[in-house]
Parts: structure tokens; C-alpha cells; sequence
């Protein structure tokens, strides 16, 4: 079984400062991992992914995210925040193999920038 | 444009009243699914389907159905709804590659109330 931890419900942040949502996963195989976004009353879009090679991916809007296989850990980071970036972050695990795929989220983490 | 479309967007019921949430996608995506998104406990998945007239239990199926007739459609039935269902219900789609993983796209979501 795998599992996404997202500990910070909540991350307040002034604007211009840095962030860094926190995601740590378990499970027992090789997964892909995944950033997604949602703004207000919108569905969810894709902010960046890791399914190989270079543990540093970068995404849209400036965001960046390292892959951490020790520490099972794929944190999201941006160096300044804008207001527009108030949203909630989910990250996502998925195992995929032979055909079969499977798909786990995490409980989300508000981000509230603060002007 | 390739997107995935959700009808209703905004449905009240009452307990006991069977309803569909209709999904379709025009990318021609093997891989469907749907979704619930509570507060404080983010998305959990309800059912998937890796292709038509293959479909499998997510994390959370109980009082759901679902079916897969044609590729584009995977429509979401709950045959007797009940309050606790009441929540925000997002479909995905997404290729199933078979040495890698592609992102799920989502639909606009749906929020079910039932009375």
C-alpha cells in the first residue's frame, strides 16, 4: 500500500517571501510523483512531475520541487511568492506497472499569501 | 480543445433519489477516474477504469457505481444517495503509458448536496 503525507494543513506566507509545502510518501515499489494545484472553485491542474532522472523539477509559475529517494520526500518550493499563488497544493504518488495504476493524494495544503 | 467535461456542475438531491454525474473527455485517455474531495481529507478515489469494460474499486466505492461502455464516457451512478455523500466530485483522465506515467487531467468538478 502506499501512502502521501502532508503535514501542514495550512502555510501562511507574506508576499515576495519563499515557501516549501511539505509531501512525504511511503510504498513498497518505484512510484512517479506529482504537484497539482487548485485555485478557488476551479479543478485541479498539474504543476510539475517527477518520473525520472534529475531529482530537481521545475514546474509553471516558478515552482520547483526535489525528489529526495532517502527521505522519501518531494517538497515544493518557490523562491518569492505572489498573491496570485494563494491556492491549495496537493501532492500525488502514483504506482504504475504492467498495465495497472494506482493513485494516492494527499490531504492538501492551503497556501495563504499574505500581502 | 482537449478537455474533460462534468454535467451537472451543481446538483441538490434528496436522500434515496438515484442520480448520474455524467464524464466525458475528448483525448481519447485510456485511463479514467473519479474522485471525492472533502475538507481536511483531500481527493480519494472512488472507482477507475483502465479501458472500456474495465473497471476497479478505489479507496472509497461504497454506495457508488460506475461503468465504461464507450472510451470517452465514465459516468459516476449513486443508486441510493445518502447525506454523507454529499461533497465535491472531480473525473480525471490520463493516457496509460506502459513504461511511464501521464498526468491526469480533471474535470471542472461537481457539488452534490444531498437533503
Amino acid at each position: 500500500a502506499q501512502s502521501v503525507t502532508q503535514l501542514d494543513s495550512q502555510v501562511p506566507v507574506f508576499e515576495e517571501a519563499p515557501v516549501e509545502l511539505r509531501c512525504n510518501y511511503s510504498s513498497s515499489v518505484s512510484v512517479y510523483l506529482f504537484w497539482y494545484v487548485q485555485y478557488p472553485n476551479q479543478g485541479l491542474q498539474l504543476l510539475l512531475k517527477y518520473l525520472s532522472g534529475s531529482t530537481l523539477v521545475k514546474g509553471i509559475n516558478g515552482f520547483e520541487a526535489e525528489f529526495n529517494k532517502s527521505q522519501t520526500s518531494f517538497h515544493l518550493r518557490k523562491p518569492s511568492v505572489h498573491i496570485s499563488d494563494t491556492a491549495e497544493y496537493f501532492c500525488a504518488v502514483v504506482q504504475a506497472s504492467g498495465g495497472y495504476q494506482k493513485v494516492t493524494f494527499g490531504t492538501g495544503t492551503k497556501l495563504q499569501v499574505i500581502p | 480543445e482537449a478537455q474533460v467535461t462534468q454535467n451537472p456542475r451543481y446538483l441538490i438531491t434528496v436522500t434515496g433519489k438515484k442520480l448520474t454525474v455524467t464524464c466525458s473527455q475528448n483525448m481519447n485517455h485510456e485511463y479514467m477516474s473519479w474522485y471525492r474531495q472533502d475538507p481536511g481529507l483531500g481527493l480519494r478515489q472512488i472507482y477507475y477504469s483502465m479501458n472500456v469494460e474495465v473497471t476497479d474499486k478505489g479507496d472509497v466505492p461504497e454506495g457508488y457505481k460506475v461503468s465504461r461502455k464507450e472510451k470517452r464516457n465514465f459516468p459516476l451512478i449513486l443508486e441510493s444517495p445518502s447525506p454523507n455523500q454529499t461533497s465535491l466530485y472531480f473525473c480525471a483522465s490520463s493516457l496509460l503509458a506502459g513504461t511511464g506515467y501521464n498526468e491526469q487531467y480533471f474535470g471542472p468538478g461537481t457539488r452534490l448536496t444531498v437533503t
